[in-house]
């Protein structure tokens, strides 16, 4: 029930088109969903983030949209660009009822956005 | 504004070794979580520290253990390795009530052989 599935495991995007990876989670006390970027040899960065309450959060390129019912979460990269390659992590985590803010991670999708 | 920073950038041990890996979190920030990423996975959670204790462990084994100093800064020591012990470890500290506003450090690179 602490799973998070992320789906693709790699994805390759022309420059210029729309970088789609997707999340599915099971515990329902959860209730902060956060995207991580990734570049070799570099930690996770936060990359946008969102909270139950509402279903769509776009920041410049990014979309995240949000289905409660389904359980299910989107990352949406739009104008995919070659500096967008990196590996994206999807995460989860019960921030009410945690004081700890310990995030759930997906497998990871590595993003391949060729020129 | 200095960021996470974590120490050494790689490491080579032997089984059956022992190792400390250090991190000083981001200025202003009193919390540090630690993270185990296998190649190729997600990162999983060890262990957070606040107030110099453990407040909340993941699925680890004793082998692993913790610290954190007054001056918020943490090590992760582990015991007895094995070859599975091989993964980048990332520390990722933040402000208690905002735990999950994390900011990573670019990780220790664990070799075991």
């Amino acid at each position: 029930q602490q799973q998070v599935k992320q789906s693709p495991q790699s994805l390759i995007v022309q420059k210029g088109g729309i970088s789609i990876i997707n999340c599915a989670y099971e515990n329902t006390a959860f209730d902060y969903f956060p995207w991580y970027q990734q570049f070799p040899g570099k930690g996770p960065a936060l990359l946008i983030a969102i909270r139950p309450d509402v279903s769509e959060k776009k920041e410049g390129r990014f979309t995240i949209s949000f289905n409660k019912s389904a359980k299910q979460f989107s990352l949406h990269i739009m104008d995919s660009q070659p500096g967008d390659s990196a590996t994206y992590f999807c995460a989860a985590t019960e921030e009410r009822s945690s004081n700890t803010g310990k995030l759930i991670f997906g497998q990871g999708t590595t993003l391949q956005v060729k020129p | 504004d200095a960021g996470v920073t974590q120490s050494p950038t790689h490491l080579i041990k032997t089984r059956g070794q022992q190792v400390t890996l250090r991190c000083s979190p981001k200025s202003g920030h009193d919390t540090v979580s630690w993270y185990q990423q296998a190649l190729g996975q997600g990162p999983q959670f060890i262990f957070q520290y606040y107030e110099e204790e453990e407040r909340q462990r993941g699925n680890f084994p004793d082998r692993f253990s913790g610290h954190q100093f007054p001056n918020y800064s943490s090590e992760l020591n582990v015991n007895a390795l094995l070859l599975g012990d091989s993964a980048l470890y990332l520390c990722a500290s933040s402000l208690v009530g905002k735990n999950t506003e994390a900011f990573f450090g670019q990780g220790t690179r664990l070799t075991v052989v």
